[in-house]
């Protein structure tokens, strides 16, 4: 069974809205959490972080909110853009090293102009 | 820039060959992973390293092995290549942090 979870296999939205992109995970012991960033043909690259202690963290136009209560976090686009089409992977880790870094399946986004 | 380079971007091996993915990361990070990534999956850990000849499994290691003979290559050896090693598979390394920075792929198709 899967302990992180990416239940939108894919996600369109208009160049200009907010794109919105959830992962749920299993284990409430997961205390780091990241999304990455994927284009077809290159390695995911990081993009944002958030620890257990924070409920948001923000970075330009993108923001991830952590439920914790829930075992749900998300990460909030806006505006979106063309170039932020890509496919987007959730993880989760028990420690701040990366050993133990759990995957989600990933959404694929794609922003329409 | 961090610049993790993969050998190949695509791979195609028949069934029973003895497999080599290479790894190699330009900018002395400890830390080194590889990982499968297969459809509806996400990124799966095979093995890792955190220092030269030093190797950790992950959740997958089974059919796989590594070897880390010099800090900044790490290699991924499928002994006897098989149909269901049909796969992406990412190198990443890191430096302690949490953050991994990823290669671009190789696409290795086992006939």
């Amino acid at each position: 069974d899967q302990q992180v979870k990416q239940n939108s296999p894919s996600l369109s939205v208009q160049e200009g809205r907010i794109s919105i992109l959830n992962c749920d995970y299993t284990n409430s012991m997961f205390d780091y959490f990241l999304w990455y960033k994927k284009y077809p043909a290159e390695g995911p690259t990081f993009l944002i972080s958030i620890s257990s202690i924070k409920d948001k963290n923000e970075d330009g136009r993108f923001t991830v909110f952590l439920n914790k209560s829930a075992k749900h976090l998300s990460l909030h686009i806006v505006p979106s853009q063309p170039g932020d089409s890509a496919v987007y992977f959730c993880a989760a880790s028990l420690s701040n090293y990366g050993q133990n870094f759990v995957f989600g399946p990933g959404t694929r986004l794609s922003v329409l102009p | 820039d961090v610049k993790v380079t993969q050998s190949s971007r695509y791979l195609v091996k028949r069934t029973g060959e003895k497999v080599f993915l290479e790894c190699v990361q330009d900018m002395d990070h400890e830390n080194m992973f590889w990982y499968r990534q297969d459809p509806g999956l996400g990124l799966r850990l095979i093995y890792f390293s955190y220092d030269v000849k030093m190797k950790e499994k992950g959740d997958i290691p089974e059919g796989y092995s590594v070897s880390r003979e010099k800090k900044e290559r790490f290699s991924l050896i499928l002994e006897s290549a098989s149909t269901n090693q049909t796969s992406m598979y990412l190198c990443a390394s890191s430096l302690g942090a949490i953050e991994q920075y990823f290669g671009p792929g190789t696409r290795l198709t086992v006939t």
